[in-house]
This record gives structure tokens, C-alpha cells and sequence, in this order.
């Protein structure tokens, strides 16, 4: 089926530097998603994206979240400045929408920040 | 904010038994219920989705049921395979391209 991939699958960096998680979504979807899991907790929705434009955002979404999908590449989630509490896997997941809302999602990227 | 529950938390089963795991939402401005699996190591894949205006929906060996009123849906699993072995997830979304919000997750562990 349809694949979402992420890069890098995993990042180490140090509290208060920036850090920009990459997803490649399926070719044609129009909605975009990051999820946020810390280990041994559930998946929480951190924000979606479409035409452009955050359309909601959860209260994880920090004023230090940016997210942008410049010219149809890749759909990105800045973190300027990091915290220790970010360390997480961040999944990206996108559905097609016109009807057909199902999420595929990626591998994610396991995010430690020391 | 919407709010869902999943049980039991984990649960093993002989190869070829049935599985039943219940999800409870509390939202009822909820009305799209998609279900997925997280093999070891593996991404989440989409399993079977089911809306509000529904009760049943059958894909294969997985059989979804819906209760709106009593805000429950349950996932039964027949004859279980150990390629069924994964965390199974429940998630509850106002509506399609929204948000999902996801389930505790019940591990499931299938033995030969």
C-alpha cells in the first residue's frame, strides 16, 4: 500500500538547540498530521495541516512547534528551542481527504533530547 | 476534550481462538472510528474503520461493532493467526481529516 516515510528514523540532540523532523507523505494526499508517543503512553495528536495551513492543533502543539510544507516537498515539525519533555517518537501520518479520510502513517522518528 | 478507553490492556489467546477488545468514547460529536495494528517494530497500519451512522461492519476475519448510545464499539478477531500478534488501537475523530484521538491499546498475543 501507500507509504509515508520519515527522516532521520532517529536524532539526538542537545536541550535548546533546533531540531526539524521530516515526512514524506503518500504523493496525492492533501492532509497532513504529526502525532506525538512518549514510550509506554498512548499516541496524542499534535496538529493537522491542510491546503497550506494549520487547521487544529492540540495543547502539546507548544508556541516552540512550527510546522510547514513548502511547494509540495517535505511536510516538516520544527522544535525551536527543544526541551528534555519533547523526547518522544513523532509519527507524520496523511490521508487523501474528497471523501477518503484514512491515515497512513510512518515509521516515525524517535526524538532524545539530553 | 474527547477522551477514549480501551480493554482489556493485554490479553494471550491460543492460535486459532477468537479476540474481542472493547473501546468507550465519550464525545458524541465523535462519528468516525478507525481501528489500527502496531506489529513489533512495525509502523501502524489501518485495519477497518467504521462511522457513526453504522452499527456492523465485517472485513474478512475482523468483525467492528458500534453502540452509539452507549458510546462502545468492540473489534472481534477470529480465528487468530500468531501474524495477529500487535498492539490493537482504537481511535475516535469529530469527523474525517480531523484529529484522531487514540486508545490506550490492547496487546494482543497470539500462541501457535
Amino acid at each position: 500500500g501507500p507509504k509515508v516515510l520519515q527522516i532521520p528514523s532517529h536524532q539526538i540532540i542537545d536541550m535548546g538547540q533546533m531540531v526539524t523532523l521530516n515526512c514524506d507523505p503518500v504523493s496525492n494526499h492533501l492532509y497532513f498530521y504529526w502525532y506525538k508517543q512518549i514510550l509506554g503512553q498512548q499516541m496524542e495528536f499534535l496538529v493537522n495541516f491542510y491546503n497550506g495551513k494549520v487547521m487544529e492543533k492540540s495543547k502539546l502543539f507548544k508556541d516552540q512547534f512550527s510546522v510547514e510544507r513548502p511547494d509540495g516537498s517535505y511536510f516538516t515539525l520544527k522544535i525551536q528551542p527543544t526541551a528534555l519533555e519533547d523526547s518522544a517518537v513523532y509519527f507524520c501520518a496523511s490521508s487523501l481527504g474528497l471523501g477518503s479520510y484514512e491515515q497512513y502513517f510512518g515509521p516515525g522518528t524517535r526524538l532524545t533530547v539530553l | 476534550g474527547e477522551q477514549v478507553e480501551q480493554l482489556p490492556s493485554s490479553l494471550i489467546v491460543q492460535e486459532g481462538a477468537s479476540v474481542l477488545i472493547n473501546c468507550s468514547y465519550t464525545d458524541s460529536a465523535s462519528v468516525y472510528f478507525p481501528w489500527y495494528k502496531q506489529e513489533p517494530g512495525k509502523r501502524l497500519q489501518f485495519i477497518i474503520d467504521i462511522r457513526s451512522n453504522m452499527e456492523r461492519k465485517q472485513n474478512q476475519r475482523l468483525t467492528l461493532l458500534f453502540d452509539k448510545k452507549t458510546k462502545h464499539l468492540s473489534l472481534h478477531i477470529t480465528a487468530t493467526q500468531p501474524g495477529d500478534s500487535a498492539i490493537y488501537f482504537c481511535s475516535a475523530s469529530p469527523q474525517g481529516g480531523r484529529a484522531l484521538i487514540f486508545g490506550t491499546g490492547t496487546t494482543v498475543s497470539v500462541s501457535p
